[in-house]
């Protein structure tokens, strides 16, 4: 049971390119985040899944995008990185949207974007 | 959504409890109190989750003000794989999580 993974570990972007995180969960969760947290700071939530074939915006959702490809993966992609998005990405999932049900997160990417 | 403040820091001594404290006066009703916390370098981790009634589990204690404007998480005897920083949430309707900036909590040997 390997809970949340991510892919990749660590990346380095130009600006202007563009990539995909992928993000998945062998819990059998019904809803999955995606956060980013930059130095010194909270995470912040950016979109999230509240269940298969859903998407919603969170707190900061300007230059992603995001698949709920299935109940297991979800993935975030920017489309033109730019060097604001340098930070440490952080997928999550849970049970549902109910307020009782805990967080999993998955280890991080390190996107850095010169 | 309500809101919680937390101390920027704390330091423990080893093998010492440690109460790590948070308020949050504008609570609602069906707000759940949760508790993660983040070592170096990894993603935050569940520590501990409540509504009303004190909780504990194999972690942590999880004690509730009875008003509910207060919570205090208790690690009754803290060890050097404590040092985190703690964050208290209360997940908004949609369980989404709105993280502040936590409480480093650091452990002296």
């Amino acid at each position: 049971n390997a809970g949340v993974t991510q892919t990749p570990k660590f990346q380095v972007l130009k600006t202007g390119q563009s990539m995909t995180l992928q993000c998945a969960q062998d819990m059998n969760h019904n809803s999955m985040y995606w956060y980013r947290q930059d130095p010194g700071m909270g995470l912040r939530l950016i979109y999230y899944s509240a269940s298969e074939g859903t998407t919603d915006k969170g707190e900061v959702p300007n230059g992603y995008n995001v698949s709920r490809l299935n109940k297991r993966e979800f993935s975030l992609r920017l489309e033109s990185a730019a060097p604001s998005q340098t930070s440490v990405y952080f997928c999550a999932s849970s049970v549902g949207r109910n307020r009782a049900y805990e967080q999993y997160f998955g280890p991080g990417t390190r996107l850095t974007v010169t | 959504d309500a809101k919680t403040t937390q101390p920027n820091s704390m330091e423990s001594n080893e093998e010492e409890p440690v109460h790590l404290p948070c308020n949050h006066s504008t609570i609602s009703g069906t707000d759940y109190i949760h508790w993660y916390r983040q070592l170096p370098s990894q993603g935050p981790e569940y520590v501990i989750h409540g509504l009303t009634s004190n909780v504990n589990n194999r972690m942590a204690s999880l004690a509730i003000a009875e008003d509910r404007k207060s919570s205090t998480l208790i690690l009754h005897r803290a060890t050097l794989r404590d040092a985190a920083v703690y964050y208290c949430i209360l997940p908004n309707t949609g369980n989404q999580f709105y993280f502040g900036t936590g409480t480093s909590l650091t452990v002296i040997p």
